[in-house]
């Protein structure tokens, strides 16, 4: 049962550093999403994407950029990482287009920008 | 506006205390669903309870319960005799579909403190 997997857990970038972070899930939900966690600002939504192929902007998109080549992949990637992007990042997926579906998370990513 | 507010930043009680956490909604919507998450320590972010607009019946699970009033747009959660294993920070959610737009929109959290 992985449910959503997001690799990897931990990561330390320099400023001006690119990386991707990778979410996975194997239960062929349509619906992805890439949240960041920071204190006192609760969940804020970065990008979502309602199936294959398909990317739309949240709340704070700025910066990144996403991708959905296959179902059950959607990556976010940092093309240069600012100090403002330390946080928590969260993988989230929900089936189908009911919005009686709850959300399932991965277990985030930490990133750290120095 | 759509926007999930609660109030409550951090809440500390003693043990087999009962706690109220308190959410409030603003949408125009008719049909919507709220939800609640709990975020333990580990940091992952755990389902605990959804909840459709047309549907307002309060729930109890064991020592959980919701108390959900359209009339006041507010969607409270309720733990009763918490325990130590009760602290986390807790997510109220609101989700709407209008135009497609298959978003949530969080709270910003209510961390409970439960002391032994």
């Amino acid at each position: 049962n992985a449910g959503v997997t997001q690799t990897p857990k931990f990561r330390v970038l320099k400023t001006g550093q690119s990386m991707t972070l990778l979410c996975a899930q194997d239960m062929n939900h349509e619906y992805m999403y890439w949240y960041r966690q920071d204190p006192g600002m609760g969940l804020r939504l970065i990008h979502y994407s309602v199936g294959e192929g398909t990317t739309a902007k949240g709340e704070v998109p700025d910066g990144y950029n996403v991708s959905r080549l296959k179902k059950q992949n959607f990556l976010l990637g940092l093309e240069s990482a600012a100090p403002s992007q330390t946080s928590v990042y969260f993988c989230a997926s929900n089936k189908g287009r009911s919005i009686n579906q709850p959300q399932h998370f991965g277990d985030g990513t930490r990133l750290s920008i120095l | 506006a759509q926007k999930v507010t609660q109030a409550q930043t951090e809440i500390s009680v003693v043990e087999k205390e009962d706690v109220t956490l308190d959410c409030v909604y603003e949408t125009r919507d008719t049909t919507y669903y709220l939800f609640w998450y709990k975020q333990p320590p580990s940091g992952e972010l755990v389902f605990l309870i959804r909840r459709n607009s047309f549907d307002e019946q309060n729930e109890i699970s064991g020592r959980y319960s919701w108390n959900f009033q359209k009339s006041t747009s507010s969607f409270n959660f309720t733990i009763t005799a918490s325990q130590v294993v009760d602290s986390a920070v807790y997510f109220c959610a609101l989700r709407r579909d209008p135009g497609g737009t298959y978003k949530y929109i969080f709270g910003t959290g209510t961390r409970l403190k439960v002391l032994a």
